[in-house]
């Protein structure tokens, strides 16, 4: 089945630019989507489409996509971005099988 | 505005089946399609399926095929997802989510989410 591939954990310190990265094979014809989880509530979806942000998402949230790897990135990290992020996509069949990444845990401090 | 409110916590012993329901509203409920996504204590996010609640059809994850039954009730706005055969490792916080628009098929807005303890 298909796999997205993340790095457990990202450690930076406040001001710092954090960058989590997202590979997967079908990632050159699928956006994939960006969330962040905080300790006991629901997922935010902080990035879509690769690289479009929703309302109320702060600019420093962007994201980008270049052949089989999406990146997020966090310009200038608050210690309020401290959670576990998850990318998200579909796979290359065409009829939205979606699939998570394993998650990154961001750490700032 | 949009709200998807699930139900209650069940405990379960393994081998039986579990049903939790996401009732919406704030949008028309056939608009849009419902994710069911769920996470282990202490895991990542594990997208199971989703329905179209329009037509009823539903694509499920591999790994959850076969157990899975996802199904949407137009007449009470409430999506459903059953899931069977349950064992330890189904103990898990499930969450509905449906998508922002009729042109996207990603999560969106979610549900509060529900806790399934499958324990002897």
């Amino acid at each position: 089945s298909y796999e997205l591939t993340q790095p457990p954990s990202v450690s930076v310190s406040p001001g710092q630019t954090a960058r989590i990265t997202c590979s997967g094979d079908a990632l050159p014809k699928k956006y994939a989507y960006w969330y962040q989880q905080k300790s006991g509530q629901a997922p935010v979806l902080v990035i879509y489409e690769d690289s479009k942000r929703p309302s109320g998402i702060p600019e420093r949230f962007s994201g980008s996509s270049s052949g089989t790897m999406a990146t997020l990135t966090i310009s200038g990290a608050q210690v309020e971005d401290e959670a576990d992020y998850y990318c998200y996509s579909t796979d290359s069949s065409g009829n939205h099988r979606g699939v998570f990444g394993g998650g990154t845990k961001l750490t700032v401090l | 505005e949009v709200q998807l409110v699930q139900s209650g916590a069940e405990v379960k012993k393994p081998g039986a089946t579990v049903k939790i329901s996401c009732k919406v509203s704030g949008y028309t409920f056939t608009d849009y399609y419902m994710h069911w996504v769920q996470q282990a204590p202490g895991k990542g996010l594990e997208w199971m399926g989703l329905v179209d609640p329009e037509d009823g059809e539903t694509i499920y994850a591999e790994k959850f095929q076969g157990r899975v039954t996802i199904t949407a009730d137009t007449s009470t706005d409430t999506a459903y997802m059953e899931l069977s055969s349950l064992r330890s490792e189904d103990t898990a916080v499930y969450y509905c989510a449906t998508t922002p628009s009729s042109e996207a098929n990603h999560p969106f807005y979610w549900g509060q989410g529900t806790l399934v303890t499958v324990s002897s």
